[in-house]
């Protein structure tokens, strides 16, 4: 079964970079790597997804290794808005996103 | 418009009851999601709809049924849940199923099953 590991929780200081990690060791591949938040009481928010180069878009940056074992979200700016739990997924098949754990960020003003 | 709406927000029923969970997008996506999502626990995964087929049922309970009527709306039909579905569900849509395809979700309805 395909999984990704994160760490529970993380917390940083606003204004500063967070780097959030994954493992997907297992990975295959045609597997994409997405990322989502989800903020209290709302649903999941996509922010970025990739498969081997590094992606940059408006909201963060995703850095993957060259073994594509582990991957990177990386907000430069950490902002109070940013606090939420962050999920790494692998995607399955060409339809399944499955979500691991995720990492719960807090930001510290 | 790159919201998916979903009726009711919140839901309490009892364990004989009928109801249905409604879900909207207008963004002409044909793929759309339903999810499952316990406490402090990541959603799960419960089905997928592509082009109003049903694509993919993660071995879910008959007590829920799917239904895709058009390519923006999306129920989930309920009957005789138990109390540990109580949950909050959510719906998600995509311009198609596949890799690359970011999707949108809705806020949730929240189902209370008493």
């Amino acid at each position: 079964d395909a999984k990704t590991t994160q760490p529970n929780s993380m917390e940083s200081n606003e204004e500063e970079p967070v780097h959030l990690p994954c493992n997907h060791s297992t990975i295959s591949g045609t597997d994409y790597i997405h990322w989502y938040r989800q903020l209290p009481s709302q649903g999941p928010e996509y922010v970025i997804h990739g498969l081997t180069s590094n992606v940059n878009n408006r909201m963060a940056s995703l850095a993957i290794a060259e073994d594509r074992k582990s991957s990177t979200l990386i907000l430069h700016r950490a902002t109070l808005r940013d606090a939420a739990v962050y999920y790494c997924i692998r995607i399955q098949g060409a339809q399944k996103l499955v979500f691991g754990q995720g990492t719960r960020l807090t930001i510290n003003p | 418009d790159t919201e998916v709406t979903q009726t009711p927000k919140h839901l309490v029923m009892g364990m004989t009851n009928k109801k249905s969970l409604k879900c909207e997008q207008h963004m002409g996506h044909r793929a759309m999601y339903w999810y499952k999502q316990k406490a402090k626990k990541p959603p799960e995964l419960m089905f997928v709809y592509s082009y109003e087929k049903l694509s993919i049922n993660e071995s879910v309970p008959s007590r829920f049924s799917p239904e895709c009527p058009n390519s923006s709306l999306l129920n989930l039909h309920l009957h005789a849940l138990q109390p540990e579905d109580s949950a909050l569900y959510l719906c998600a849509s995509s311009p198609r199923t596949g890799f690359s395809y970011e999707q949108y979700f809705g806020p949730g309805t929240r189902l209370t099953v008493t």
